[in-house]
C-alpha cells in the first residue's frame, strides 16, 4: 500500500462511452499527477496538479479532462476514446511539485477501449 | 527531450544467478530514481542518487550513478524469483521543476 488509491482497478469502454477515473491519496501531498503507460513506451505524463491548481498539460488530447476538487482527490475524465487509448493509467502524488520529490504512485486503472 | 535508454529490454534468469540493468543519457541530470513495477501494481520507487558516482545498497540490490550524473546502473546478486518485475529508472533535469522522465524499462524474470 503506497496511500493513493485508484478506482476502478479495471475498465472496459466503447469509443462513445463517457467515463471516469478516481484517484485519491492519504497521504497529505499537495501535488497529484497522472501517467500513460502504454506497452513498449516509457511512463508518460499527462497532467500535474500542484495545490489543486493545474501546472502541466503535457499535449494531451482533449478527450481527457482532469479534474481536482481538493489536493486529495484527482479524476480523469473521458469521453469518445480511441481503440490506442487502451493502457495502464496511473496516478501518483509528492509533497509538492518541485524537482527531486518523491512520487508515489497508485496502482492504475488498466483502459480497454473497443 | 531528455530521454532516458534502458538495457536491456528483457532479461530472463535463473534464481542465484547476478545481473545488472543499465539506464543511460546524453543529459545530465540532478538526481536520478529506480523503480520496480510489478504486475497489477503501481511503480514503487527503490532508490533515489544525487551525487556523480554514488553508491547505494539495499540488501541484494546495489544502484550507481554515474560520475557525471548522466547515467546509472543496478545490480542484483543471487536474484531470486521475487525480483521478477519491471524495473524503470527515472531522472529530474538540473533545470527548475522539469517533469520526471522515465525510461522504457527492463522486464526482468526470475525462474525458479
Amino acid at each position: 500500500e503506497t496511500g493513493v488509491t485508484q478506482t476502478p482497478r479495471h475498465l472496459v469502454m466503447g469509443m462513445t462511452n463517457k467515463k471516469s477515473l478516481k484517484c485519491e491519496q492519504h497521504l497529505g501531498h499537495n501535488a497529484m499527477y497522472w501517467y500513460k503507460q502504454s506497452a513498449k513506451k516509457p511512463l508518460e505524463l499527462m497532467f500535474v496538479y500542484n495545490f489543486k491548481e493545474q501546472t502541466e498539460n503535457n499535449s494531451v488530447p482533449s478527450r481527457f479532462s482532469p479534474e481536482c476538487p481538493n489536493s486529495s482527490h484527482l479524476f480523469l475524465h473521458l469521453h469518445t476514446l480511441q481503440p490506442e487509448d487502451s493502457a495502464l493509467y496511473l496516478c501518483a502524488s509528492s509533497p509538492s511539485h518541485a524537482n527531486g520529490e518523491t512520487q508515489y504512485f497508485g496502482p492504475g486503472t488498466r483502459l480497454l477501449v473497443l | 527531450t531528455q530521454l532516458l535508454e534502458q538495457s536491456p529490454q528483457f532479461l530472463s534468469i535463473q534464481e542465484g544467478e547476478n545481473l545488472t540493468v543499465y539506464c543511460n543519457s546524453s543529459s545530465v541530470f540532478s538526481s536520478l530514481q529506480w523503480y520496480r513495477q510489478e504486475p497489477g501494481e503501481g511503480p514503487v520507487l527503490l532508490v533515489t542518487v544525487v551525487t556523480g558516482g554514488e553508491v547505494k545498497k539495499l540488501k541484494r540490490l546495489t544502484f550507481q550513478f554515474g560520475d557525471a550524473r548522466k547515467d546509472s546502473s543496478l545490480h542484483i546478486t543471487a536474484a531470486q524469483p521475487g525480483d521478477t518485475g519491471l524495473y524503470l529508472c527515472a531522472a529530474f533535469s538540473n533545470s527548475g521543476n522539469t517533469p520526471l522522465v522515465f525510461g522504457k524499462g527492463t522486464r526482468l524474470s526470475v525462474i525458479a
